[in-house]
């Protein structure tokens, strides 16, 4: 089984400040990684993923965000947040098997950019 | 193209009574999901359907059903509400059950009174 952890239920910050919301994973396989976000009143869309290669991953809206196995982390980071990245992010994974393989979502980290 | 549709947007229901929740794709997906999202939880696969005329449990199966119609639409009832089904509900679609990327709806805010 796989599992999630997001230890930050909210990060406020600064507009223009650098944010880093993180994220560890547990699982006893390879995973892909995810981060998707949720504006208010919306459903969830997918802002980066990690499937192989480069361990840095750039996404939409500025993010970026490395996976680092030893740690089994996959924090998220921007280097300075617009107002408009008011959102709840949400890490995922999902274990790389043949067959379907359902996508485990942590507790998500509600980001409040302060103007 | 409208992505995923979710219909109605918010309910409240009484205690006992029943309702479906309707969820369409216009993106010709094969696989489609039903999540719950409460709060300090996350997501949780209610059910999941892989393709047009199969249907499966997911991790929190009880007190629902599913019925997906066609391989644009994937319905979610509730036969008999309950107020821990206060949730909201949001529906979303894949290429297919090997696809990494989900697609998501804007959800129904559901309330059992």
């Amino acid at each position: 089984a796989q599992s999630v952890t997001q230890l930050d239920s909210q990060v406020p910050v600064f507009e223009e400040a650098p944010v880093e919301l993180r994220c560890n994973y547990s699982s006893s396989v390879s995973v892909y990684l995810f981060w998707y976000v949720q504006y208010p009143n919306q459903g969830l869309q997918l802002l980066l993923k990690y499937l192989s290669g480069s361990t840095l991953v750039k996404g939409i809206n500025g993010f970026e965000a490395e996976f680092n196995k030893s740690q089994t982390s996959f924090h998220l980071r921007k280097p300075s947040v617009h107002i408009s990245d008011t959102a709840e992010y949400f890490c995922a994974v999902r274990r790389i098997s043949g067959g379907y393989q359902k996508v485990t979502f942590g507790t998500g980290t509600k980001l409040q950019v302060i103007p | 193209n409208a992505g995923v549709t979710q219909t109605p947007k918010f309910q409240v229901l009484k205690t006992g009574q029943s309702m479906t929740l309707q969820c369409a794709q216009d993106m010709n997906h094969n696989s489609m999901y039903w999540y719950r999202q409460d709060p300090g939880m996350g997501l949780r696969l209610i059910y999941y359907s892989a393709s047009e005329g199969t249907t499966d449990k997911g991790e929190v199966p009880n007190g629902y059903n599913v019925s997906r119609l066609n391989k644009r639409e994937f319905s979610l009832r509730l036969e008999s509400a309950a107020p821990s089904q206060t949730s909201v509900y949001f529906c979303a679609s894949s290429r297919d059950n090997l696809s990494y990327e989900q697609y998501f709806g804007p959800g129904t805010r559901l309330t059992v009174t």
